[in-house]
C-alpha cells in the first residue's frame, strides 16, 4: 500500500477485555515499530521487529502485552485484561533503514 | 537513558512570525536527531533530520542544525504560515544496528493565527 495502515482507527474497551490492534506496513520494510502515546506526551518505544523477529520488547509495560509479526509482514499489537492506563494511541512505524514512516495509530479507550 | 527535553507549549505566533522550538537531548555516542510533525488528524511525518554533528537539516523553510557541544537541535522558521499549525516533536536515534528506535520529546503544540 502506499502507506502504514493501521486498524481500527479507535477501539472503546471495557476494563478487563482483550484487545488486538493491527498494523499494515509499507511493502518490503523489513523493520517494524509500535509506540504508545498517551494523551499530551510524545510517543514511547513498545517493541521491535526485523522481519519476524522481535529483537526488542524491552518497552512492552507489562506482561498483559504482546505483539507478534509472524510472516514478517503485518503485525499485531494485543493487550490482555486492558486496564483504564492502556488507554493511549497505540502508533505503528515501518522502516526501510533510512526513515520511519508512521501509521494514523489507533486511539485506544478503556472504560 | 537517552532523553529528549523539548520547549514546552502551547506556542501561539502571528503569521510571519520567527520560530524557535527548543531541543535538547542526552544520549550516549552520537545519535541521529530528528524533528517529526504531525498535523490535525494525520500521522507523524519526518519533517527534518541530521545524523551528525554539525549537519544541517532543513525541509518546508524549517531548519536545524546539530550542536552536539550544548546538545541541542533546535527548529527554526523564518517565516510561519497558518499552514504549520500542527504538533512538532523532537527525537534521537542511537546509531545501533539492528534497532533504530526513536526516543521522543513530549511535542511542542504550534498554532499560527492569520
Amino acid at each position: 500500500g502506499a502507506g502504514v495502515s493501521q486498524s481500527p482507527r479507535y477501539k472503546v474497551a471495557k476494563r478487563g477485555q482483550d484487545v488486538a490492534l493491527r498494523c499494515d506496513p509499507i511493502s518490503g520494510h523489513v523493520s517494524l515499530f509500535w509506540y504508545q502515546q498517551a494523551l499530551g506526551q510524545g510517543p514511547e518505544f513498545l517493541t521491535y521487529f526485523q522481519n519476524e523477529a522481535q529483537l526488542d520488547k524491552s518497552g512492552l509495560p507489562s506482561d498483559r502485552f504482546f505483539a507478534e509479526r509472524p510472516e514478517g509482514s503485518v503485525s499485531t499489537l494485543k493487550i490482555q485484561r486492558t486496564q483504564q492506563e492502556d488507554s493511549a494511541v497505540y502508533l505503528c512505524a515501518s522502516s526501510s533503514g533510512t526513515e520511519a514512516f508512521f501509521g494514523q495509530g489507533t486511539r485506544l479507550t478503556v472504560v | 537513558g537517552d532523553s529528549v527535553t523539548q520547549m514546552e507549549g502551547p506556542v501561539t505566533l502571528s503569521e510571519e512570525a520567527f520560530l524557535t522550538i527548543n531541543c535538547t537531548y542526552t544520549a550516549t555516542g552520537y545519535p541521529s536527531l530528528f524533528w517529526y510533525v504531525q498535523y490535525p488528524g494525520e500521522g507523524l511525518q519526518l519533517l527534518l533530520k541530521a545524523t551528525k554533528a554539525d549537519d544541517k537539516g532543513s525541509n518546508k523553510g524549517f531548519e536545524a542544525t546539530y550542536r552536539k557541544e550544548t546538545t541541542s537541535f533546535h527548529l527554526e522558521k523564518g517565516s510561519v504560515q497558518v499552514s504549520d499549525s500542527a504538533v512538532y516533536f523532537c527525537a534521537l536515534k542511537r546509531s545501533n544496528f539492528g534497532n533504530e528506535k526513536l526516543t521522543f520529546g513530549t511535542g511542542t503544540r504550534l498554532t499560527i493565527i492569520p
